[in-house]
């Protein structure tokens, strides 16, 4: 089973910065890698696929990027609306897909 | 407009059954692979299981393999996820999931149902 590390578990950050996620397989996954994004109380919702693909409807402040065993996942400029906690997620070699723990973005 | 619908969730003693229901409306059901994702309180999120879209082949996590089901009936739009040998750490909030925009894709989600919730606790 591929295992998922996401990091920073927490990341304080203000409107208007920039967000850098970071998310590392235990093996190669290729590109085979989701980004999600989840608000209390909501189902998670797709951002990227294939480590870099912007989802439809998903703003253009989002974007994703690795390969490998290393991926990160960058908000430009944060928007009230982006603080949530955000997953990552493989295909490359399931069953099972496999997530990662999260990364909470809360405000500063 | 397109709804998955879960349903069934409820309070169940450890060892015990449940069926979950994920209803499908405003789209053909059968090109539409399926799948249940959970999570558990103030957890993150975790694969259960999937279903193909022609309902010949299921997937299922090793922490439900041989205790968890999956079938569909096309005819009611509905797939069921039929848990047996309930355990504490099955308490979850369990999602059905689909890739709209890929119909047929087994792997990525970006069309969710609200959730149901399982308690398993004597």
């Amino acid at each position: 089973e591929i295992v998922l590390t996401q990091s920073p578990a927490t990341l304080s950050l203000s409107p208007g910065e920039r967000a850098t996620l970071s998310c590392r397989a235990s093996q190669s996954v290729t590109n085979y890698l989701a980004w999600y994004q989840q608000k209390p109380g909501q189902a998670p919702r797709l951002l990227i696929y294939d480590a870099s693909n912007r989802a439809t409807g998903i703003p253009a402040r989002f974007s994703g990027s690795g390969s490998g065993t290393d991926f990160t996942l960058t908000i430009s400029s944060l928007e009230p609306e982006d603080f949530a906690v955000y997953y990552c997620q493989q295909r490359s070699n399931w069953p099972p897909l496999t997530f990662g723990g999260g990364t909470k973005v809360e405000i500063k | 407009e397109m709804q998955l619908l879960e349903s069934g969730g409820d309070l169940v003693l450890p060892g015990g059954s449940l069926r979950l229901s994920c209803a499908a409306s405003g789209f053909t059901f059968s090109n539409y692979a399926m799948s249940w994702v959970r999570q558990a309180p103030g957890e993150g999120l975790e694969w259960v299981s999937a279903i193909s879209r022609d309902g010949g082949s299921t997937y299922f996590a090793d922490s439900v393999k041989g205790r968890f089901t999956l079938s569909s009936d096309n005819s009611k739009n509905t797939i069921y996820l039929h848990m047996n040998s309930l355990r504490a750490e099955d308490t979850a909030t369990y999602y059905c999931a689909t890739r709209r925009e890929v119909p047929g894709q087994i792997y990525y989600f970006d069309y969710w149902g609200q959730g149901t919730l399982v308690t398993v606790s004597s």
